[in-house]
């Protein structure tokens, strides 16, 4: 069956400090892979997606994502967090059967003054 | 720009009572979702409308909840009775259509709490 993984249930990082959030997916045909934020109170926003083409993809508020096929990744990275990035993560991916998400449990981000 | 909305927002009730919750998606949306979150864990599709029929509830416990969509565009979830184990995010997303391509926009969710 058709899962995604986030290994790290919390992150804690400085501010400025580089940043990366792991996800694994298992899905036998080619996924179509997104990563959504969501911060207290908020509902969840749609940070960057991956359909095709160029494996490395830029989203908003400075984030991007690695799609690595031959290891089932694909992680989000930003150079340098901010105090705002404080937030849960969330990778996700599409069944192209009905077109449903299936989630990740979530990473949480804590970023230290 | 557009949003989805959700109310209440905030939700406390007691167990064995009647719940609802309403959404309101994007203008021109034709595909809506109603998702459960736990604390500490992504969310759960209960079930999936396009336009006013459902196209999955697999998810949803049909002893106790009901969703409906009836002129195609708001929507209501309702629990009845509520029980303790229902505590949790109501999230409620809109796409245009039901597409690997079209991304899902959420709603502020409803934090039910059932004491």
């Amino acid at each position: 069956a058709q899962s995604v993984t986030q290994p790290d249930i919390h992150i804690t990082v400085s501010e400025g400090a580089s940043l990366e959030l792991r996800c694994n997916y298992s899905y036998g045909a080619t996924p179509y892979l997104f990563w959504y934020v969501q911060s207290p109170g908020q509902g969840l926003q749609l940070l960057l997606k991956y359909f095709s083409g160029d494996t490395l993809v830029q989203g908003i508020k400075g984030f991007e994502a690695e799609f690595k096929r031959s290891q089932s990744s694909f992680n989000l990275r930003k150079p340098s967090v901010h105090w705002s990035d404080a937030a849960e993560y969330f990778c996700a991916v599409v069944l192209d059967s009905n077109y449903q998400l299936i989630w990740g449990a979530g990473t949480k981000l804590i970023i230290k003054p | 720009e557009a949003e989805v909305a959700q109310s209440p927002r905030y939700k406390i009730t007691e167990k064995s009572q009647a719940v609802a919750f309403w959404c309101d998606p994007i203008s021109g949306h034709a595909t809506l979702y109603w998702y459960r979150q736990i604390l500490g864990q992504g969310p759960e599709l209960l079930v999936q409308f396009q336009d006013e029929s459902v196209v999955d509830d697999s998810q949803l416990p049909k002893d106790r909840f009901s969703a409906e969509r009836l002129k195609g565009v708001d929507s209501t979830l309702k629990i009845q009775p509520a029980e303790l184990g229902d505590s949790a995010m109501y999230l409620c997303a809109s796409s245009l259509v039901a597409d690997t391509t079209y991304e899902q926009y959420f709603g502020p969710g409803t934090r039910l709490t059932v004491t």
